[in-house]
């Protein structure tokens, strides 16, 4: 069936480096990804958002990175902070339904080393 | 910065009895979602609201489950006789839109732990 799921389960970096998280997606129909982050006890709180008609997508210190022909997303976070350690969830919205909700990936545990 | 609310923020119940959770969406918001996550594990959809009628439910959300918007603020979701299996984060979001993108809001989240 149609999942969204991530290569690494968790990921460890030293504060100041560079992060990058990866996700996998199997609707090629989906035509718009967030990722939220989620820290311990919390809900999902928005990051990044992207199109499907678009290939790369900067926030502040964070970027968002689709690759429709592989069906990849990825999520660079640019001088990882402390408070950057939280669950890192893909989701995707498929454009089926009425309401749009969206499906998650398993999610990655980003641990920021000190 | 306008935010979802829920209550309880944690309730423990005996398997069997009837549990309601209560969500405030953000106000100019038209849709409305329950998720679930067991501890551990990815977020998972239960249910869509809108126009005050059911938009979408997974095969999660059996008959055990219900949503209602009982006036123009609170949206609550009953699960009528718990299960163990029903231990688990739920939490409330909601959008103003579905033409186009539109960010999600998630609320904090219940916690339910089942007996």
């Amino acid at each position: 069936g149609e999942s969204v799921g991530l290569h690494l389960p968790t990921l460890s970096v030293q504060e100041g480096d560079n992060s990058i998280i990866n996700c996998a997606y199997s609707n090629s129909a989906s035509d718009y990804f967030i990722w939220y982050k989620q820290e311990s006890g919390k809900g999902p709180q928005f990051i990044i958002d992207i199109r499907s008609n678009m290939d790369k997508r900067q926030g502040q210190r964070v970027t968002v990175l689709l690759n429709k022909t592989v069906k990849h997303l990825s999520l660079q976070i640019a001088a990882t902070q402390p408070g950057d350690s939280a669950v890192y969830f893909c989701a995707e919205n498929p454009p089926s339904g009425s309401a749009r909700q969206l499906t998650f990936g398993s999610g990655t545990q980003l641990t920021v080393l000190p | 910065e306008p935010e979802v609310t829920q209550t309880p923020s944690h309730q423990v119940t005996q398997m069997g009895q009837e549990v309601i959770l209560r969500c405030v969406p953000i106000s100019n918001h038209l849709y409305f979602y329950w998720y679930r996550q067991i501890l551990g594990q990815k977020v998972e959809f239960l249910v869509s609201f809108y126009n005050n009628e059911i938009s979408e439910k997974s095969e999660i959300f059996d008959d055990q489950f219900s949503v209602e918007r009982p006036d123009g603020s609170n949206f609550t979701l009953k699960i009528r006789s718990t299960k163990l299996e029903d231990s688990a984060m739920y939490f409330c979001a909601s959008r103003t839109s579905t033409v186009g993108t539109g960010e999600l809001f998630f609320g904090e989240g219940s916690r339910l732990t089942v007996l």
